[in-house]
């Protein structure tokens, strides 16, 4: 099992660039969730997919964010255009069938803003 | 909104002591999850816990959530260097996304 795939691990860009962030879950699992972690707010839930389709997106911080699923196997997080408060690392998680599994987290993408 | 707090926010131990971490829950918990987070990487699952009064053990690390599912422990006996990182609970709304507590921040001196 590779566990959760996150790409890239380092993103550097300036501000007003776009950004994608990549994400490939776990096979057989059907939730998928993005979150973002710094320290001042900690870890914080984004949006998440339930067989591939947006659950809750309240977690979305405004327009600038959006994110998608088009299959079961890849999920993408866009953000345009970047400002340097998006600077964080975003993590991608995501869980089995079962309700109450445990989420499984990738190793993340640390963001810089400049 | 359902929050998790937890306390310490840091902890300092020498080598071979033991530790406990905290996590309150402003309302019932359905589902609680236990993390532990190194510099740079992601989460790491450590255990679950579902019902009130249960108690799970893995390894030194031992987990409970208390009779009225508000609160659980984490308790670590004969800390190792290898225990150190960040320790976040985090526990399931009805709407089935997973929220995080405030994290603990372990430190073990050699």
């Amino acid at each position: 099992d590779a566990g959760v795939i996150q790409s890239p691990r380092h993103e550097v860009t300036e501000m007003g660039q776009e950004v994608t962030l990549r994400c490939k879950p776990i096979s057989g699992h059907n939730s998928l969730f993005w979150y973002r972690q710094t320290m001042m707010r900690g870890l914080e839930l984004l949006i998440y997919f339930n067989n591939n389709v947006p659950i809750d997106d309240s977690g979305m911080p405004e327009d600038r964010f959006s994110a998608k699923m088009p299959n079961a196997s890849f999920s993408t997080l866009k953000i345009q255009p970047s400002e340097p408060r998006d600077s964080a690392v975003y993590f991608c998680a995501s869980s089995g069938r079962v309700g109450n599994s445990p989420l499984h987290f990738g190793n993340g993408t640390r963001l810089t803003v400049t | 909104s359902q929050e998790l707090e937890q306390s310490p926010q840091s902890l300092i131990v020498q080598e071979g002591k033991n530790l406990t971490i905290n996590c309150t829950s402003s309302k019932t918990l359905y589902g609680l999850y236990w993390y532990k987070q190194k510099y740079g990487e992601g989460l790491i699952f450590l255990m679950m816990l579902q019902k009130g009064g249960e108690e799970k053990s893995h390894e030194k690390i031992t987990a409970k959530l208390d009779e009225k599912k508000q609160q659980s422990s984490l308790h670590i006996t004969a800390s190792q260097p290898s225990h150190a990182g960040i320790y976040l609970c985090g526990a399931r709304t009805g709407a089935n996304n997973l929220f995080f507590g405030t994290g603990t921040r372990l430190t073990v001196i050699p």
